[in-house]
């Protein structure tokens, strides 16, 4: 079954910076990338997608990048705010979506 | 109307005890699904229904019993529950199943078993 790993576990960034979440998957089949945010005792909810037939996609501070070849994609924020703290889940879909373990970030005020 | 709605927001039950979680969307959407989140941990598939009809179980134990009356509702039936069953169960609705879809979540329960 699809397998989706994610890195780093817990991302620590000062206001301003960037921050960078890389995941990879397995099943060749997937062809939906979405990332979703989770607040702390809150629901999570997509906050950017990608299709396996786009390389990059962004929205205002958020882009995503999708390497098929390698099975790689990657979340990008830049000039990260105090609200942007949260975790965030890569996953990766097709006839089901399966989640990456998520990353804790933490941005210093 | 961009919501699903789950209830309870929180239960404690009894090992023997017998209770539903309910879930309730109003989008369109004719795929549901069941998650299970466990702390500091990702969403955990448990349930898909497409079209009113279970498309996926992903050999989850019987003492959990989906149902899907209609288009809009979900509901998970539980009995005899262990303790290591407790965790946020989140409900969630796409448009339809199959094709990698953004998936709308509720606010989950957070079920303590005793």
């Amino acid at each position: 079954g699809e397998n989706v790993e994610q890195h780093p576990s817990t991302l620590s960034v000062q206001e301003g910076d960037s921050a960078v979440i890389k995941c990879t998957y397995s099943d060749s089949a997937s062809n939906y990338f979405p990332w979703y945010k989770q607040e702390l005792g809150k629901r999570p909810q997509l906050i950017i997608d990608i299709r396996s037939n786009v390389g990059e996609k962004k929205d205002q501070r958020i882009a995503v990048t999708l390497n098929k070849t390698a099975k790689h994609f990657s979340l990008h924020i830049t000039e990260t705010q105090p609200e942007d703290s949260a975790v965030y889940f890569c996953a990766a879909g097709g006839f089901k979506t399966i989640f990456g373990a998520g990353t804790r970030l933490f941005v210093k005020a | 109307d961009t919501e699903v709605t789950q209830t309870p927001k929180h239960l404690v039950m009894g090992m023997t005890n017998k209770k539903s979680l309910k879930c309730e969307q109003h989008m369109g959407h004719r795929a549901m699904y069941w998650y299970k989140q466990k702390a500091k941990k990702p969403p955990e598939l448990m349930f898909v229904y497409s079209y009113e009809k279970l498309s996926i179980n992903e050999s989850v134990p019987s003492r959990f019993s989906p149902e899907c009356p209609n288009s809009s509702l979900l509901n998970l039936h539980l009995h005899a529950l262990q303790p290591e069953d407790s965790a946020l169960y989140l409900c969630a609705s796409s448009q339809v199943s199959g094709y990698g879809e953004k998936l709308f979540f509720g606010s989950g329960t957070q079920l303590s078993v005793l």
